[in-house]
């Protein structure tokens, strides 16, 4: 069935710098959403892509939909302490249900 | 303030027990999701519904179950509870069935299973 990957599963980085986690599907996607959810919190829906090679940025969050939309990216410049959660990627192929990556723990250090 | 209610916030029972868990979506919107999500662990898709009806199963144990009310309410329930089933439970909503509708997610329930 349909997979999808997210690396690295945890980031830690300092604040200031800039970091990327990625996401991977073993199959082509209609489009793929990204989420954040915070410690202790819920997912929230950051954004969708739906066109290959499309690029969308949220000040300084950067996402990105591989040319072959099997792979996308999220680029966070700056970091900040706000930053701080996990990033979830979810894609869907054609016919199938959303499928959610296993996520990337993003820790910041001060 | 997402808009979706999950009820209740915290649940304790024992191994064997069965639980319901609730679920209200935003106004409007006519899909309702579950998911599971263990500690540190990614989101696991259990099911979903669509006004009413089931629309797509992901990995739900045969010992849990769920339906959506004329309301469009939600309930999950889970039965022969075992230690491995202590999670935090997900609601999410969306206002049609597709992929290209994003999720609303509930704060969740958190179940112990002592």
């Amino acid at each position: 069935g349909q997979q999808v990957m997210q690396i690295p599963q945890y980031q830690h980085v300092q604040e200031g710098e800039d970091f990327t986690t990625y996401c991977n599907s073993s199959t082509t996607l209609s489009n793929i959403q990204w989420y954040k959810q915070r410690p202790g919190g819920h997912p929230v829906f950051l954004i969708q892509l739906v066109k290959s090679g499309e690029v969308k940025k949220q000040k300084r969050l950067t996402f990105q939909f591989g040319e072959a939309k099997k792979n996308s990216s999220l680029h966070i410049t700056a970091t900040q302490t706000t930053d701080v959660g996990t990033y979830f990627c979810a894609g869907r192929a054609a016919g199938n249900k959303l499928t959610f990556g296993g996520g990337t723990r993003v820790l910041v250090k001060p | 303030d997402s808009g979706v209610t999950q009820t209740p916030k915290h649940l304790i029972t024992a191994t064997g027990q069965r639980v319901t868990l609730r679920c209200s979506p935003r106004s409007g919107d006519l899909s309702v999701y579950w998911y599971q999500q263990s500690l540190d662990q990614g989101l696991q898709f259990l099911i979903q519904y669509y006004n009413g009806e089931e629309r797509a199963k992901g990995n739900i144990l045969e010992r849990f179950s769920a339906q959506q009310f004329p309301d469009l309410h939600s309930e999950l329930n889970l039965s022969s509870l075992e230690l491995g089933d202590s999670a935090l439970y997900f609601c999410a909503s969306s206002p049609r069935t597709g992929s290209n509708q994003p999720q609303h997610f509930g704060d969740g329930t958190r179940l112990s299973i002592l």
